[in-house]
């Protein structure tokens, strides 16, 4: 089946700071979405973003589908960005919410 | 709209006994899927559902079941609960229509199971 691989595993950074985590998959797909799962558990959409790129306040996504990878960028970080990140594709030629998720990338923000 | 919600929020249970974790969404979505999380790892599905009447299983089906008799609800049923079964358990719901932001999937707050 498909390998969804995230990196790096964990990060720590002072607030302000910019970070940029990568999401690779093994095979071609017709969904990418990233997810924030903040301290408490509970987990939010932030990008749909099958190619392309996208932006929302400070957090962008870029995904190369012919290469495979996908990137979230956090610039100027606040410590209410700490949390989970979690890549998620599903494979085929539809879009059935059928997601398989990489382990995530623990983030840590520091005052 | 109160989005996706699940109940109960937390539950132990005893090894053997069974037991229905709620999921249900005003969203209209044709969409839903229950997935779940162990420590340190990402989310994985158990099933899934395109539409009323129309269940699928997904990566770790064994030991759960489910129905869709309505677009709105999606219960998730373990029938003999074993203690590799504690986790947290997320529903979530999406749609097909593509809109402005894609067929984005939304998650319930989670159910935390015990079985001990």
């Amino acid at each position: 089946g498909i390998q969804v691989e995230q990196s790096p595993p964990d990060l720590i950074l002072q607030e302000g700071a910019n970070s940029t985590l990568r999401c690779n998959f093994s095979d071609s797909v017709n969904n990418l979405q990233w997810f924030h799962q903040n301290p408490w558990g509970q987990l939010i959409n932030l990008f749909y973003i099958p190619s392309g790129t996208k932006q929302n306040g400070r957090l962008s996504a870029t995904t190369v589908a012919t290469e495979r990878y996908s990137l979230l960028y956090i610039s100027s970080s606040q410590t209410t960005d700490s949390g989970v990140y979690f890549c998620a594709v599903e494979l085929g030629s539809g879009n059935t919410g059928k997601l398989i998720f990489g382990q995530g990338t623990t983030l840590q923000v520091k005052p | 709209n109160a989005g996706v919600t699940q109940t109960p929020k937390f539950q132990v249970l005893k090894t053997g006994q069974s037991m229905t974790l709620q999921c249900a969404q005003d969203m209209n979505h044709e969409y839903m899927s229950w997935y779940r999380q162990d420590p340190g790892m990402g989310l994985r599905l158990i099933h899934y559902s395109v539409g009323a009447g129309i269940t699928d299983q997904g990566e770790v089906p064994n030991g759960y079941n489910v129905s869709r008799s309505t677009t709105e609800d999606f219960p998730l049923r373990l029938l003999s609960a074993a203690p590799s079964q504690t986790s947290v358990y997320f529903c979530a719901s999406s749609s097909t229509s593509g809109r402005a932001n894609g067929y984005e999937q939304y998650f319930g707050p989670g159910t935390r199971l015990t079985v001990t």
